[in-house]
């Protein structure tokens, strides 16, 4: 089915791990993005990537790097996890001014 | 700056009690806004966007509409299957695609 796949799911870490979160989309969109969700914050805005080969910082950059590795795929890494980055992640993808498709999310907790 | 509010922050309706929610925003030249539905545990699932004022869309019991200050959702006859949060967002000129996103108002519609 098309849309936007992430992975993993759910994850635990340790205070000061590293990690990568996965997004992938098979619409050949050109804009992807990441957010995270927080109760009673909204999605907030981490990092986008307009187009392959660019991306730029959000509303909430700090912690995070992120790599457009090819048109498909968009991932966001986490040199060294901090407990507020707990949240929830959602990758989404949009060919222009069409709404986004977001993906399922992960549920990260750090500890 | 660029912001988006939505009231109620919940709602609970009977179902078949037709209500509104609203979303106001404040934005330096609006480029389109979006509505969003999301159901615990998954991403947001993509529902209207509206371009220009007196602008309308409808979707079966669902009814977007838009003026130069504010959106609202208009749930007619709600079913039990309609409880959920929506989400409303906006895009400004010049942003690159990006959105801002409302908290969300979370509707609970009980049988």
């Amino acid at each position: 089915n098309a849309g936007v796949t992430q992975t993993p799911k759910f994850q635990v870490l340790k205070t000061g791990q590293s990690m990568t979160l996965q997004c992938a989309q098979d619409m050949n969109h050109n804009s992807m993005y990441w957010y995270r969700q927080d109760p009673g914050m909204g999605l907030r805005l981490i990092y986008y990537s307009a187009s392959e080969g660019t991306t730029d910082k959000g509303e909430v950059p700090n912690g995070y790097n992120v790599s457009r590795l090819n048109k498909r795929e968009f991932s966001l890494r986490l040199e060294s996890a901090a407990p507020s980055q707990t949240s929830v992640y959602f990758c989404a993808s949009t060919p222009g001014q069409l709404g986004y498709t977001f993906g399922s999310g992960t549920r990260l907790t750090v500890v | 700056e660029d912001q988006v509010t939505q009231s109620p922050e919940a709602l609970r309706l009977q179902e078949g009690e037709s209500s509104s929610l609203n979303c106001s925003y404040t934005v330096s030249g609006l480029r389109g806004l979006f509505w969003y539905r999301q159901d615990p545990g998954k991403g947001p699932e993509f529902l209207f966007t509206l371009y220009s004022a007196g602008e309308e869309k409808e979707k079966e019991r669902l009814k977007a509409t838009l003026t130069k200050k504010e959106s609202f959702l208009h749930i007619t006859a709600p079913k039990p299957e309609d409880s959920a949060t929506y989400l409303c967002a906006v895009q400004a000129q010049g942003s690159q695609g990006n959105l801002i996103f409302g908290k969300g108002t979370k509707l609970s519609v009980k049988p």
